[in-house]
């Protein structure tokens, strides 16, 4: 199994532009997440989605968007880049909401100039 | 102990001896608690979970802590090895409010 993947493994985009970030899980969990981690704080869950054509805002959603057409896949969609979107974002799936067993991908650095 | 802000707590260990991590929680209606290891680097790492029924659960080395009375959450883990040294932050969830609160992370440095 490779786990949960995530691309770009790095990315710098300019204020107003647009980008998906890709994850995907091979292990038919059926909870997946989206977090960001800043400095000095801990993680901060942006979205999350319980199972196929299923998602929900988390704690801080605003200037993201995802969807979940496969149990497999669940990317995030950065509407029009902000610097305060510079990040480091994890990607995260489970087979329960109480996030047992949880795995995260390797991340994507994104700094937005 | 965990706390927000730009510098994480540190705790430096002799390799071989017992680390003892702690975390302050917040809602007392929190239904689990997980430990959480992240490598430089790297994406954080499920290391065990405890329901909140319960107070103390066993892993592999490690043991977790819960004391509700005092709202507190502890990793121990048996002869640290270097392979130990990370940052280990603690989580709250509560599935009935739908809250996941992660916590900064106290950062472990194993002497060899």
């Amino acid at each position: 199994n490779a786990g949960v993947t995530q691309t770009p493994k790095f990315q710098v985009l300019k204020t107003g532009q647009s980008m998906t970030l890709q994850c995907a899980q091979d292990m038919n969990h059926e909870y997946m997440s989206w977090y960001r981690q800043d400095p000095g704080m801990g993680l901060r869950l942006i979205h999350y989605s319980v199972g196929a054509g299923i998602t929900d805002q988390g704690e801080v959603p605003n200037g993201y968007n995802v969807s979940r057409s496969t149990t497999e896949d669940f990317p995030l969609r950065l509407l029009s880049a902000a610097p305060s979107q510079t990040s480091v974002y994890f990607c995260a799936s489970s087979y329960d909401r109480a996030l047992r067993g949880q795995y995260f991908g390797p991340g994507t650095r994104l700094t937005v100039t | 102990g965990e706390s927000v802000g730009l510098h994480l707590p540190t705790l430096s260990v002799q390799e071989g001896d017992n680390s003892i991590i702690n975390c302050a929680y917040s809602n007392s209606a929190s239904d689990y608690f997980i430990w959480y290891k992240q490598e430089s680097g790297k994406g954080p790492q499920f290391i065990i979970d405890i329901r909140s029924n319960m107070d103390k659960r066993q892993g592999q080395r490690v043991t977790v802590l819960l004391n509700k009375t005092v709202k507190h959450l502890s990793l121990q883990i048996a002869a640290t090895q270097p392979g130990d040294s990370a940052v280990y932050f603690c989580a709250e969830i509560s599935l009935t409010g739908n809250q996941f609160y992660f916590g900064t992370g106290t950062s472990l440095t194993v002497i060899p």
